[in-house]
């Protein structure tokens, strides 16, 4: 059973960079899926932020105000996101997750979600 | 681009049926067979419904169906339990730019 797990910091300051870690068991990274994040502000609707695949393609959100990187450690099986120069619009709950297939499949696996607060 | 749209709350008694709309346009909802639905219960992560307009995943009862006409998917729940009391959310591939949106989310109330 695919189990994914999001790790972190729970509080981070404004302008600084948030930075959260997916990682995944009871498979490998290394297949044919894309690894994606998104949130969801308290009392909003969830929020894609974008995906990876294991070789390291990339998808993004481009309405996003923050610069976003995702990048994929295949050694460690985890993805990982960073997401800089945050404002408190970036508090929300952050999910790890796997797209079914492709970025145009829905997301059949989620993490439990990391709560992520951004404040002085 | 805008999220999809849903309506903020829909209710109905145990035993009937509800029906959620998702509104997109002709560049997400209208032009791919990507449609997706989710079920949150409070404080938990989503979980997979629907897929590609009318696909269960293993395990969702049939009484969760969907469908689509035109830039607008539905999603509808039929023989209402008391456990269908969650927020619903829909979820479109909008191609190579946008690739993926959300709608707002729909608070299910069973009463």
């Amino acid at each position: 059973q695919l189990h994914l797990q999001e790790s972190g910091p729970g509080l981070v300051k404004p302008s600084e960079t948030l930075s959260l870690t997916c990682t995944v068991s009871g498979d490998s990274i290394v297949s044919y899926y894309q690894w994606a994040w998104i949130r969801q502000p308290p009392g909003k609707g969830l929020e894609w932020i974008g995906c990876i695949d294991y070789a390291g393609t990339t998808y993004y959100n481009p309405s996003l105000q923050s610069p976003v990187t995702i990048s994929v450690d295949l050694s460690r099986n985890q993805f990982s996101l960073k997401m800089r120069s945050v404002t408190a619009a970036e508090t929300a709950v952050y999910y790890c997750a796997r797209h079914l297939g492709s970025v145009a499949g829905g997301v059949d696996y989620w993490g439990q979600g990391a709560r992520v607060i951004v404040s002085s | 681009q805008s999220a999809l749209t849903q309506p903020r709350s829909v209710s109905g008694s145990p035993g009937q049926s509800v029906t959620i709309p998702c509104t997109g346009t002709s560049s997400d909802v209208g032009a791919y067979n990507y449609v997706s639905w989710y079920q949150q219960h409070p404080g938990k992560a989503p979980k997979l419904i629907i897929y590609e307009v009318t696909n269960r995943p293993s395990g969702v009862p049939d009484r969760f169906s969907g469908s689509k006409s035109g830039d607008t998917a539905s999603l509808t729940i039929s023989g209402l339990q008391a456990e269908d009391e969650a927020e619903y959310s829909c979820c479109s591939y909008a191609g190579g730019y946008t690739h993926v949106l959300f709608g707002g989310g729909t608070k299910l109330t069973v009463l």
